[in-house]
């Protein structure tokens, strides 16, 4: 079984350019998460789906910050335009059904980078 | 403030000794704690729950305890081997829904090194 995937694995922008990053979850998963690790800081949550809906976007840090999951499948994470704090490592999560005490899978991250 | 340490950002234990492992928390009441493996270029890789009513949890060589008193969790791997090198990153699930808030809230990790 695939686990969680993410594209891509890395990127490198402009200041003001705009980026999309995606999730695969698990198939199944109705959960799926989006955290960030800035450099030398602990992985932050942004937000939270079931399937298609938001059910907490209170880690959103600003509204340059998009996030989508059309037919709760797939996620996409759109920061646009970018700025250089916006860099790090973006990991999405996703979990079966979102209890406490379930244990969530996550992908590899993608290492974002504005100069 | 709400915080959430663990104990030293870099930990060297000599392979064959149990590596200890702590995670101090202020200012959360967690219904949960989990303990989380990541290693270079990866996601984190969930290893242990507890439960605050529970007081240890055991999965082969790793042993987790919980102390909501202390505000405390130790972690601990047994007969270590170079394999284990990796940093482990404790995280806090606190309940504030009926939904359940299954946000987890991660402390800095600490990266062990398991010396041959």
């Amino acid at each position: 079984e695939a686990g969680v995937t993410q594209f891509p694995s890395h990127s490198v922008i402009e200041k003001g350019q705009t980026v999309t990053l995606r999730c695969d979850p698990i198939s199944g998963h109705d959960n799926l998460y989006w955290y960030r690790r800035v450099m030398g800081k602990e992985i932050k949550f942004l937000l939270h789906f079931v399937k298609e809906s938001k059910q907490d976007e209170s880690g959103m840090p600003n509204n340059r910050f998009l996030a989508e999951r059309t037919g709760g499948t797939y996620s996409t994470l759109k920061v646009q335009p970018a700025e250089l704090e916006d860099s790090g490592v973006y990991f999405c999560a996703s979990s079966q059904d979102g209890r406490p005490n379930t244990e969530a899978f996550f992908g590899q991250g993608t290492r974002l980078t504005v100069v | 403030s709400q915080k959430i340490e663990q104990n030293s950002e870099a930990l060297n234990i000599q392979e064959g000794k149990t590596a200890t492992l702590t995670c101090n928390y202020t200012n959360y009441s967690p219904a949960y704690l989990q303990w989380y493996r990541q290693d270079p270029g990866r996601g984190p890789v969930f290893l242990l729950l507890i439960r605050e009513n529970e007081k240890e949890k055991r999965k082969e060589r790793l042993k987790v305890t919980f102390d909501t008193t202390l505000k405390q969790s130790l972690f601990h791997i047994t007969a270590s081997q170079p394999a284990d090198s990796a940093t482990y990153l404790c995280a806090l699930v606190t309940l504030i829904s009926n939904f359940g808030n299954e946000k987890l809230t991660f402390g800095t990790g600490t990266r062990l090194t398991i010396i041959p």
